[in-house]
């Protein structure tokens, strides 16, 4: 059974980077049919995409979050990673992980929630 | 990109049927058959209900329904369970490469 695991700091100050880091466990990182994407949800808010990147490091941002976002991999970790650089209270948000197509986010991480300070 | 448009809300009976609407574009619900629902009870990771816009995963149950006309997809839920009140989510792909969220829709199950 596939898991994904967040990890990295609750607290950010402004203006900081925030940086998180997916740790995949029970399958292969560099599998060809899976996407592996971020996605962000404020408090008492909805669900928002931040990005995805596919093994070969071909990365997809949203628009509104492009000029401060990037997203890297590491496949002899199986690890994936957010960088969000520029972070303002807007910014806090519990981060998910996950694993997905293009038709489909079928595993989920637990989600950690980050805060930016006002 | 703009948000999938989703109502903020909708309630029902046990026993009733629902549906919950989501509207985009012809460059995202409208362009593919890739949409997805997703439900989210409070505190926890949204689950995948629907993918590409009627297929059911594995283990949810049959009462859980999707479809699509032109640039909106729909959720349906019939015979309303308590266990069915959460928040729904709806998800296209886009043709620009980028995946796009509705804002989502509470269910209330009165």
């Amino acid at each position: 059974q596939l898991q994904l695991q967040e990890s990295g700091p609750g607290l950010v100050k402004p203006s900081e980077t925030l940086s998180l880091t997916c740790t995949v466990s029970g399958g292969s990182i560099s599998d060809a049919n899976s996407y592996w994407g971020w996605i962000r949800q404020p408090p008492g808010m909805g669900l928002e995409w931040v990005g995805t990147i596919y093994y070969t490091g071909n990365s997809y941002y949203n628009p509104s979050l492009k000029s401060r976002v990037t997203i890297s991999i590491d496949t002899s970790k199986n690890q994936f990673s957010l960088r969000l650089s520029s972070v303002t209270a807007a910014d806090t948000a519990v981060y998910y992980c996950a694993r997905h197509g293009k038709a489909r986010i079928d595993y989920w991480g637990q989600g950690t929630l980050v805060t930016v300070p006002s | 990109q703009s948000a999938l448009t989703q109502p903020a809300s909708v309630s029902g009976s046990p026993g009733q049927s629902i549906t919950i609407s989501c509207t985009g574009t012809s460059s995202d619900v409208g362009a593919y058959n890739y949409v997805s629902w997703y439900q989210q009870h409070p505190g926890k990771a949204p689950k995948l209900m629907i993918y590409e816009v009627s297929n059911r995963p594995s283990g949810v149950s049959n009462r859980f329904s999707g479809s699509k006309s032109g640039n909106t997809a729909s959720l349906t839920i019939s015979g309303l369970q308590a266990e069915d009140e959460a928040d729904y989510y709806c998800c296209s792909y886009t043709s620009s490469s980028t995946w796009v969220f509705g804002g989502g829709t509470k269910l209330t199950v009165l």
